[in-house]
């Protein structure tokens, strides 16, 4: 079974509207770690935002915010505020067991392909 | 601000021939790790290192793969025979905690 799944390998927005990327995990690890970055063309990846699993709160970072419904297994990237540069391919990943403090991998997603129009 | 810097940008080698990708942290980190990227598909976990020694690592890292910090600084990715199979974009990855993960801008390895 896909550890990171997100459904949409492409998807437009209207420069300054919202955008809201899925992204749905599998894990029975009661801590773990969810990351979103963002890989332009030119091919860096690029961190964006980090939630845990045990933070009350969502996490959001400027115009970035992650939409965390634990219960359902959900962290979709929200963006508010299109730009232009926006435009780039963008990973949910997982990292399981942050509490054991050892450099433990992410699982990607594999992407979605995210097209601002002006 | 601080960012991880990999050489050489790009390579070019033969297959068979020996490789090693280069990682410079940024300073304060603890964690390291490399991915791989091939052209097209999903980001692949290769192996962690922390405390000296490595913590994880995946199925494609295998005996013709090795890491080392040598001088305490630089993080070290060796692939010693290479397949034509390897060609991809080989991504390092530090960080100060278990929280973060900053990349690299790559290396994209080209097997001939």
């Amino acid at each position: 079974a896909q550890k990171i799944t997100q459904t949409q390998p492409g998807m437009f927005v209207q420069e300054k509207e919202a955008v809201t990327l899925d992204c749905t995990y599998d894990t029975s690890d009661p801590s773990y770690g969810l990351f979103w970055y963002k890989q332009p063309s030119s091919g860096e990846m690029i961190f964006l935002i980090y939630q845990g699993s045990y933070d009350q709160q969502n996490a959001t970072e400027g115009r970035y915010s992650l939409n965390f419904q634990k219960a359902r297994k959900s962290a979709s990237l929200v963006i508010s505020a299109s730009q232009l540069g926006d435009s780039a391919m963008y990973f949910c990943a997982m990292r399981e067991s942050i509490s054991s403090g050892s450099a433990r991998q992410l699982t990607f997603g594999s992407g979605t392909q995210l097209t601002v129009l002006p | 601000e601080p960012e991880v810097t990999q050489t050489p940008s790009h390579q070019v080698t033969q297959m068979g021939q020996e490789v090693i990708l280069r990682c410079v942290p940024i300073s304060n980190h603890l964690y390291f790790y490399w991915y791989r990227q091939i052209l097209g598909q999903k980001v692949e976990f290769l192996v962690s290192f922390y405390n000296n020694e490595i913590s994880e690592k995946s199925e494609i890292f295998d005996d013709q793969f090795s890491v080392e910090r040598p001088d305490g600084s630089n993080f070290t990715l060796k692939i010693r025979s290479t397949k034509l199979e390897d060609s991809a974009m080989y991504f390092c990855a530090t960080g100060q905690s278990t929280d973060t993960q900053y990349f690299g801008p790559g290396t994209r390895l080209t097997v001939l």
